[in-house]
């Protein structure tokens, strides 16, 4: 069974502060997908990695998928309240559907 | 630019009643995947369609069925309904099949609440 780790559960920061994501796993996806959901509503895809130690910019947020295509990361420089919701990491497998992390909680104060 | 369209937003029954869920995938998306999310909780992939037929499986309780029909809207039947179906019901719908590099877009999702 394939299980995706995402760390930490949740996260309380200041304005213009930096953070960072993770998202293990034991085993290898064909890609790695972030979301991120708003309470009440679906998850909004930010971004797709698919090759191993592929680096993505968005804005303020990088990602990352790690060589081996077993984790990733977000990293989001100068966070602003704007960025506040639930990140969620999501592995692909081959047969298309997506093994979701638990989330990450981000909170960030004016 | 037209999303994923699910239906109802809000539903509320019985226990041991019958909901029917309905999504209607982004006009050209010939796969569907309903997932399910209970409150905290990460989603939970049910099943999927491709081309009309059931493509993979995954924790769906035999209570519930799908199919996607020739227009490629999906829907989602739940029987004999109990106090743990509560939870978000989402429907994504993606261009290709065994091709995860795409991303999957999302419906809004239905909340249903079983009392």
């Amino acid at each position: 069974t394939q299980l995706l780790e995402q760390s930490p559960q949740f996260l309380s920061i200041q304005e213009g502060e930096n953070l960072t994501v993770y998202c293990n796993s034991s085993s290898v996806f064909s890609s790695l997908q972030w979301y991120r959901q708003e309470p009440g509503e679906g998850p909004v895809l930010l971004v797709t990695v698919v090759t191993g130690g592929e680096v993505k910019k968005l804005k303020r947020l990088t990602f990352q998928f790690g060589d081996a295509r077993k984790d990733s990361s977000l990293h989001i420089t100068a966070a602003q309240p704007g960025d506040t919701g639930l990140y969620l990491c999501a592995g692909g497998d081959q047969g298309g559907k997506l093994i979701f992390g638990q989330g990450t909680e981000l909170s960030v104060k004016p | 630019a037209a999303g994923v369209i699910q239906s109802p937003r809000h539903l509320i029954k019985e226990k041991r009643e019958t909901a029917t869920l309905k999504c209607y995938p982004i006009p050209r998306h010939d796969t569907v995947y309903w997932y399910q999310q209970g409150p905290g909780q990460d989603p939970q992939f049910l099943i999927s369609f491709y081309e009309k037929m059931q493509s993979d499986k995954g924790s769906i309780p035999d209570r519930f069925s799908a199919q996607q029909f020739s227009d490629y809207h999906s829907e989602l039947n739940m029987s004999s309904l109990e106090l743990g179906d509560s939870a978000l019901y989402f429907c994504a719908s993606s261009p290709i099949l065994l091709t995860p590099n795409y991303g999957y877009t999302f419906g809004s999702g239905t909340r249903l609440t079983v009392v």
